[in-house]
């Protein structure tokens, strides 16, 4: 593992069900996130911890939980899964560069909700 | 509330220069992010700017007004590689990211 790695890559799911969606990272970063883009818009925050064992509601948390029971790993859940919640979505960690806080991001999860 | 603002699309030639231009409301200031994103990959880091002024990193700049509400990144000696979508970011009071809709480059030969 080299970053963050982001599982599935692509998932066609029926309305209704329960998806995971699993977010590992092995930079030891204390921040992790989620976001979800779609096409049009900017990437919107889900949910963010900035530490193991904490989190908080971003920009569109509806329909999705999270946990962060230890630093690596960050799983985003959809409970009962609707067709709004098609989407790319991006896990992300922040470390500091040169003073500012960068984010890292993992290649994505395709989300198709039918 | 916060608001930030980029073209949808820009098209440039091979070797040229072009200019991209963010503009942000917010109700603070803690920096300005820069992110390219190739098409179907995760974006990644270009740029970060907190004071005003122009920041040069080999190819790519990027340029801040903080009383005008404004940034540009600026890419010199363009290449077909550097076709891609441009993410502005500014963080908002929690300084968690609050995201343009990004700017689609496409370089033509």
């Amino acid at each position: 593992i080299a970053g963050i790695t982001q599982a599935p890559t692509s998932q066609i799911l029926a309305a209704g069900r329960r998806m995971t969606l699993r977010c590992t990272q092995d930079m030891r970063h204390n921040a992790m996130y989620w976001y979800r883009q779609d096409l049009g818009l900017g990437l919107r925050l889900i949910h963010y911890s900035n530490t193991a064992g904490t989190t908080g509601k971003g920009e569109v948390p509806d329909g999705y939980s999270v946990s962060r029971a230890n630093t690596d790993d960050f799983p985003l859940t959809l409970a009962s899964a609707v067709p709004s919640q098609t989407s790319v979505y991006f896990c992300a960690s922040s470390g500091t560069s040169g003073g500012a806080n960068v984010l890292t991001f993992g290649a994505g999860s395709r989300l198709t909700v039918l | 509330g916060q608001n930030i603002d980029q073209p949808t699309e820009m098209t440039a030639t091979e070797g040229a220069i072009v200019q991209i231009n963010c503009t942000y409301q917010t109700s603070g200031f803690n920096g300005l992010f820069w992110y390219q994103q190739h098409a179907g990959e995760a974006p990644t880091f270009l740029s970060y700017n907190v004071l005003d002024g122009l920041e040069e990193k080999g190819r790519f700049s990027s340029f801040l007004s903080r009383s005008k509400g404004y940034s540009y990144l600026l890419l010199k000696e363009l290449q077909m590689k550097d076709s891609a979508s441009y993410l502005c970011a500014v963080p908002d009071s929690n300084y968690q990211l609050i995201w343009g809709a990004g700017t689609k480059l496409i370089i033509k030969p």
